[in-house]
């Protein structure tokens, strides 16, 4: 299976920073890669996939790049929104599998 | 709008049966793969299932193969889980989820309904 590793698992910031978050693939998913977005109780969001591109409706503040096995999801300037947990999925192979997700908290 | 509504959790237990359904609306539900992924409480994200559009293809995470079954009914719009021997560690949130074309390769996750909490206890 490809495991999937985030860091760093708790990143505390505050509105208007640029925070960068790291997913990375124990081997290569091409760009085969989603990134989402959960806030408590709520079902995860799609923000990104096929690692770069940015679903409809999401804000331009997200972005992301990476292809192979490095991969990061970039917010430019962090809103009151966007403090959540992010996960990353590869769905290159089956078993399908996430990172163990990105909290992103209030400094 | 799309909307996937799960229902058929609840407290089971060890060794028991569950059946998940998930009703589907605002899109051609027959057009697309559907999947299921579920959260244990206070944890990350697990996949579970996955499903072609005419139900031809199928792939289970290892954790339940052989235990759960997916299966789907395109003439009415629904996505099923049939959970057997169940354990423990099969306590979650379980969400139903749509994928983005027919096939279930190389496809990602789009829309996630809001989940159905299946608790195993004895």
């Amino acid at each position: 299976d490809i495991q999937m590793t985030q860091s760093p698992s708790t990143l505390s910031a505050s509105v208007g920073d640029r925070v960068t978050i790291t997913c990375r693939a124990s081997q290569s998913i091409s760009s085969w890669l989603a990134w989402y977005q959960q806030k408590p109780g709520k079902a995860p969001k799609l923000l990104i996939y096929k690692a770069s591109s940015l679903q409809s409706g999401v804000p331009s503040r997200f972005s992301a790049s990476g292809s192979g096995t490095e991969f990061t999801l970039t917010i430019s300037s962090l809103q009151p929104d966007d403090f959540a947990t992010y996960h990353c999925q590869q769905y290159d192979s089956y078993p399908w599998t996430f990172g163990q997700g990105t909290k992103v908290e209030i400094k | 709008e799309v909307q996937l509504l799960e229902s058929g959790g609840g407290l089971v237990q060890p060794g028991g049966s569950l059946r998940l359904s998930c009703a589907a609306s605002g899109f051609t539900f027959s057009s697309y793969a559907m999947s299921w992924v579920r959260q244990a409480p206070g944890k990350g994200l697990e996949w579970v299932s996955a499903i072609s559009s005419n139900g031809g293809s199928t792939y289970y995470a290892d954790s339940v193969k052989g235990r759960f079954t997916i299966s789907r009914g395109n003439s009415k719009n629904t996505l099923f889980l049939q959970m057997n021997s169940l354990r423990a560690e099969d306590t979650a949130l379980y969400y139903c989820a749509r994928l983005v074309t027919t096939t279930v390769t190389k496809t990602n996750l789009d829309y996630w309904g809001q989940g159905n909490l299946v608790t195993v206890s004895s």
